[in-house]
């Protein structure tokens, strides 16, 4: 069965220093979406894909995040410099038509 | 601006019971509603999709309604099992938008 295939798994890091996750979508699904979730709580939307273009990063922390889809297919997203405060789930999901979402594992970041 | 709320919070029943988990939702114009499941550590597993013109969706031992006029869903679990202890979140989407979480349910069947 096709999954939505993220790495790390798991990853820690110091306060300043760069991280990046990275995920493949299910193959053929346009649209893709990176999410973060504290603890506790839903998942929220940072940055939503349809093919490499950006549709919403609204809610990206545009001063220390950044993602990209360069070929529409695989995504990366990088936090630069990382802050206690960032250490959360980051989810990547991808959808054939914007319609049903499919997440991967997840990446847990602690920042130390 | 669209909210999910998600009540109980938490939720510890005895093992076969049936329950229900409510989701409620501010503007009633959503292109479609999902429930997930999400185990300790894990991500999110896709349990049921219900499309803005649907008024319900059954897979197995879970049943998920839709009051699209009314903004409200609810997921029932039949017989449960100290297996379906997980948490559970709503999430809606409308037209062009991603998909937009409730803090989710934190169900315990105890055996």
């Amino acid at each position: 069965e096709a999954e939505v295939a993220q790495s790390p798994r798991y990853k820690i890091t110091e306060k300043s220093q760069a991280v990046a996750f990275w995920c493949d979508p299910i193959s053929g699904h346009a649209t893709l979406y990176w999410y973060r979730q504290i603890l506790g709580q839903g998942p929220e939307l940072l940055v939503q894909f349809q093919d490499e273009s950006v549709v919403d990063d609204s809610q990206l922390p545009k001063d220390r995040f950044s993602a990209e889809r360069l070929k529409g297919v695989d995504s990366t997203l990088k936090i630069q410099p990382a802050e206690l405060g960032d250490s959360a789930m980051y989810l990547c999901a991808s959808s054939p038509d914007r319609t049903e979402a499919f997440f991967g594992q997840g990446t847990r970041l602690t920042v130390v | 601006k669209q909210e999910v709320t998600q009540i109980p919070a938490a939720l510890s029943v005895p093992e076969g019971e049936n329950l229900v988990l409510n989701c409620s939702f501010t503007d009633s114009a959503i292109y479609n509603l999902q429930w997930f499941r999400q185990d300790p550590g894990k991500g999110l597993t896709s349990l049921l999709l219900i499309q803005s013109s649907q008024r319900e969706q059954t897979s197995g031992r879970l049943n998920a309604s839709l009051d699209k006029s009314s903004g409200r869903s609810t997921l029932y679990i039949a017989a449960s099992q100290p297996g379906d202890s997980a948490t559970y979140l709503c999430a809606v989407s409308q037209a062009g938008t991603a998909l937009i979480f409730g803090k989710g349910t934190t169900l315990s069947v105890s055996s």
